[in-house]
This record gives structure tokens, sequence and C-alpha cells, in this order.
């Protein structure tokens, strides 16, 4: 089945130690987004990439960045983990155009959730 | 700016009776997409329901449908029959019909409980 892979699901890290969550999908989606969701809250979106093309949300800390070296693959960095980053973090894709009538409709994955000692 | 609001934090019915969960928006455009997303325990979000806002049908997904009001910004979602498995967060979510723009703009989610 086609889907969203996200790895590891648990991830622990220390306090200012560089962290690198990944993602992968077998939609062959040309858009890939990166959520980052703390406890009874709905997603936040950090940034997402159409294409090849990134696209940075204003109020994303400059500690979170990405690269996307392919279609099927997506990385989140986290250069310098601060507790306040605890969460879980959610990838997701969809298929983008520039139509009138494209829903681009994201399909998430699983979920990393990211642990701050 | 759009906003979307789920009034109802948690709400429970009993198993195959019927629940409908609220939510309403605020945009001032005239195209655009909706969506409820199921968040269960294992934290994966999975797309429940879509409606485009151009179709004036309602769209149904099995025992899920919504009723969607445009004129008054309305997207609630129906369950018939519920199931110990629809026990999760629902997310109604809003996205602007535009290539350039796709963030989802997400409500605050609605807990829903099913009792045995």
């Amino acid at each position: 089945d086609a889907m969203v892979i996200q790895n590891p699901r648990y991830q622990v890290t220390q306090f200012g130690k560089p962290v690198t969550l990944s993602c992968s999908q077998t939609l062959n989606h040309n858009v890939m987004y990166w959520y980052q969701q703390k406890s009874s809250q709905a997603p936040k979106l950090l940034f997402h990439y159409y294409d090849k093309d990134f696209n940075n949300e204003a109020d994303t800390p400059d500690n979170f960045q990405s690269r996307r070296p392919n279609t099927s693959f997506c990385f989140l960095d986290i250069r310098s983990p601060g507790l306040g980053d605890a969460a879980m973090y959610l990838c997701a894709t969809s298929r983008g155009g520039n139509l009138a009538g494209v829903s681009e409709t994201q399909y998430f994955g699983p979920g990393t959730r990211l642990l701050v000692l | 700016a759009q906003t979307v609001t789920q009034s109802q934090p948690e709400m429970s019915v009993q198993e195959a009776e019927t629940v409908t969960l609220s939510c309403t928006y605020d945009t001032s455009e005239s195209d655009y997409y909706l969506f409820w997303y199921k968040q269960p325990p294992s934290r994966q979000m999975i797309l429940v329901i879509r409606q485009e806002a151009y179709k004036q049908q309602n769209a149904t997904e099995n025992r899920f449908s919504v009723n969607f009001q445009k004129a008054a910004k309305s997207f609630s979602l129906k369950i018939s029959d519920s199931q110990l498995g629809d026990a999760a967060m629902y997310f109604c979510a809003y996205r602007f019909s535009s290539g350039s723009a796709r963030q989802l703009t997400f409500g605050s989610g609605t807990q829903l409980t099913v009792l045995p």
C-alpha cells in the first residue's frame, strides 16, 4: 500500500544535541510537509516543500531546518533542541498543482514523538 | 485570516448511536476545501472526509457524512452507527483553493468518546 513512513516512531535526545527525523513516501506526491503537534493541540505547520522549493512558515524558529534530497524523502533537522521542542512531529504529503479544483488533500504519516532530556 | 472553530472540546456517544460534531469557519474566499481528520490514540492523522466548497452536495463516506452550509460557514460531521474504533480526536480543517497557499488551518479538535 502506498503510504507515508516516519522513522523512528520515538526519538529521545539531549538538550542541545542535534537530532534528525525522517519521512519517506511511496505516494509519489510532490509536496511534503512537516508539522509540530503538542499535547491536546492542533498540528502547527513548520514548513513544506513544493517539489524542490522550500517554504518556511513565518513563525517557525531558526532552530528547525529541513532537507529534501529527492521526491521520496524529507528530513527535519533540529539544530539545538530545547525542552519546548518536545512534541509529536508529523510528516504529510499531497499532490500539488496550480490548477483550480486540485484539493491537495494531505496524507499523514504516523508521527515521531520527540523527547528532550 | 481564515479561522476554524470547533466549539465542542469533548463529546460522547453510545455505541451504535449517531453523533454530530460541529465546525464553523471564517473566510472571505468563495472557493476552498474543508476536511475532517481523525486522530486516534496512535496519533496518526487519518482523513475522514473532504468537501469542495463549489459542490452543493454533501460529501458522504460510508457511516460518515457532512452537513455543509456554505452561507452559514458551517461544516458538521455526522457519524452514524458509532463504533468503538471511532473514538479519537477529530479535527476540522480548511484549505484555500490556490496553488500557492497550501497550509491547512485546523480547528482545536473535538475528543470523541464512544461508550459501549
